[in-house]
């Protein structure tokens, strides 16, 4: 089945230092993919997507480039502030039947002052 | 805005108790999802909701049951808790768009379940 695969962490990083969370994927077909974030205290919201192959989805300093070749979605940011600090959770759905989400493990960031 | 509310953000019950988990949105989303989240396996979709009185099992529906009454209520039911089942539940909706396999889905801030 559908499956995604994130790195583990948390990551820690200082204020104004960059930022990459990878993201794999395996799935049949041609899935959207997508990065929810979740701050302290609330639910996900949606950061960004990407519908087909070497889309860029971006957001708020945010960018991931869809890359079939190497099945990828890592979240870039060029400097991260104290308040990115949340869990990033990539996704993706399946480009056939209902529309059901499969989420990876989700990745804390850390960003201190 | 789109509002997806939880009747609790936190709950503790027995195991045994009949545990009922409700969640409201305002935005005539046909499609409601209930999930699970739990350190280091992310989230997993317990139940999901296309229509009124129409349910789909998730990937980890076993021992609990939904319901759909109405367009903007979604009710995950645990019928005898048990402490296996201890953690954040999201409810989340999303509108149905023709011609599309994915709309984004909104989600509600959680419940966090303690079952002793």
């Amino acid at each position: 089945g559908d499956s995604v695969t994130q790195m583990e962490g948390p990551v820690t990083l200082s204020e104004e230092a960059c930022l990459t969370i990878n993201c794999t994927y395996t799935a049949t077909g041609y899935p959207s993919l997508f990065w929810y974030v979740q701050y302290p205290g609330e639910g996900l919201q949606l950061l960004l997507k990407a519908t087909k192959a070497d889309d860029k989805g971006s957001n708020k300093g945010f960018e991931a480039t869809y890359r079939k070749e190497t099945t990828s979605f890592h979240l870039e940011k060029g400097s991260v502030q104290v308040s990115d600090s949340a869990v990033y959770f990539c996704a993706l759905s399946g480009n056939t039947g209902f529309q059901k989400l499969v989420f990876g493990t989700g990745t804390r960031l850390l960003v201190s002052p | 805005d789109v509002k997806v509310t939880q009747s609790s953000r936190y709950l503790v019950k027995r195991t045994g108790e009949k545990v009922f988990l409700e969640c409201v949105q305002d935005m005539d989303h046909e499609n409601m999802f209930w999930y699970r989240q739990d350190p280091g396996l992310g989230l997993r979709l317990i139940y999901f909701s296309y229509d009124v009185k129409m349910k789909e099992k998730g990937d980890i529906p076993e021992g609990y049951s939904v319901s759909r009454e109405k367009k903007e209520r979604f009710s995950l039911i645990l019928e005898s808790a048990s402490t296996n089942q201890t953690s954040m539940y999201l409810c989340a909706s999303s509108s149905l768009l023709a011609g599309t396999t994915y709309n984004e889905q909104f989600f509600g801030p959680g419940t966090r379940l303690t079952v002793l």
